[in-house]
């Protein structure tokens, strides 16, 4: 494994609470992102993040906050969680950003989150 | 509206055979990338092109990138079990330095 750890891997909620997800690399890669997968739609990113406190949000930002307080740590948070929010929820991290034309992405396991 | 459109989403066939898998679209793609997701977990990237009409060859999956930059294709010959999974296309958009994905083609290989 390339060192990118994601918790918890599964969580069941209820509506209107919140709930945080936590990506944790061990590879000092500056750029790390959060995705949400569900089917018919591939993967569709929420935000990202291109260095410490550096955020920015991606096509499908409303409803999720994210915070990057140390390289290694990324979270992504639902305030106030709905049922269009169930999901398969993916961090990955590249060491070059788009720009740079070698945007590989390398991908951790997955949070699946059901809201009830 | 899909910015990449896979096809086909899913296909089941028996092992031997020979499939091929599209990635299109209306943009112009500075790089695109094929990535395996296997059940309960990430996406795995298998290769990545980036020359227009670009080929790559990986044991038996061979990636074409189109000549104008729009359009990809990942052809599997003689299919195994073990290539069943999730194929995702993602490209980076020129100009938008904005990564996109496919909505996928689930692929099953049945012994």
């Amino acid at each position: 494994d390339a060192g990118i750890t994601q918790s918890p891997r599964h969580k069941v909620t209820e509506t209107g609470t919140p709930v945080t997800l936590r990506c944790h690399q061990t590879e000092n890669h500056r750029y790390m992102y959060w995705y949400r997968q569900d089917p018919g739609h591939g993967l569709r990113l929420i935000h990202y993040s291109y260095g410490v406190k550096d955020t920015d949000k991606g096509e499908v930002s409303d409803g999720y906050s994210v915070s990057r307080s140390k390289t290694e740590d990324f979270l992504l948070t639902l305030e106030s969680a709905t049922s269009s929010q169930t999901s398969v929820y993916f961090c990955a991290i590249s060491e070059y950003g788009t720009a740079s034309g070698a945007n590989v992405l390398t991908f951790g396991a997955g949070s699946r989150l059901t809201v009830l | 509206t899909q910015l990449l459109e896979q096809s086909p989403q899913f296909l089941s066939i028996q092992e031997g055979e020979n499939l091929t898998v599209y990635c299109n679209s209306s943009s112009v793609f500075s790089s695109l990338q094929w990535y395996r997701q296997e059940p309960g977990e990430g996406p795995v990237l298998l290769v990545t092109v980036v020359t227009g009409g670009e080929v790559k060859k990986l044991k038996r999956l061979t990636f074409q990138f189109g000549d104008a930059r729009k359009d990809s294709s990942l052809h599997i010959t003689a299919a195994q079990p073990g290539d069943t999974g999730l194929y995702l296309c993602a490209g980076l958009i020129q100009g938008a330095q904005k990564l996109v994905f496919g909505q996928g083609t689930r692929l099953t290989i049945n012994p």
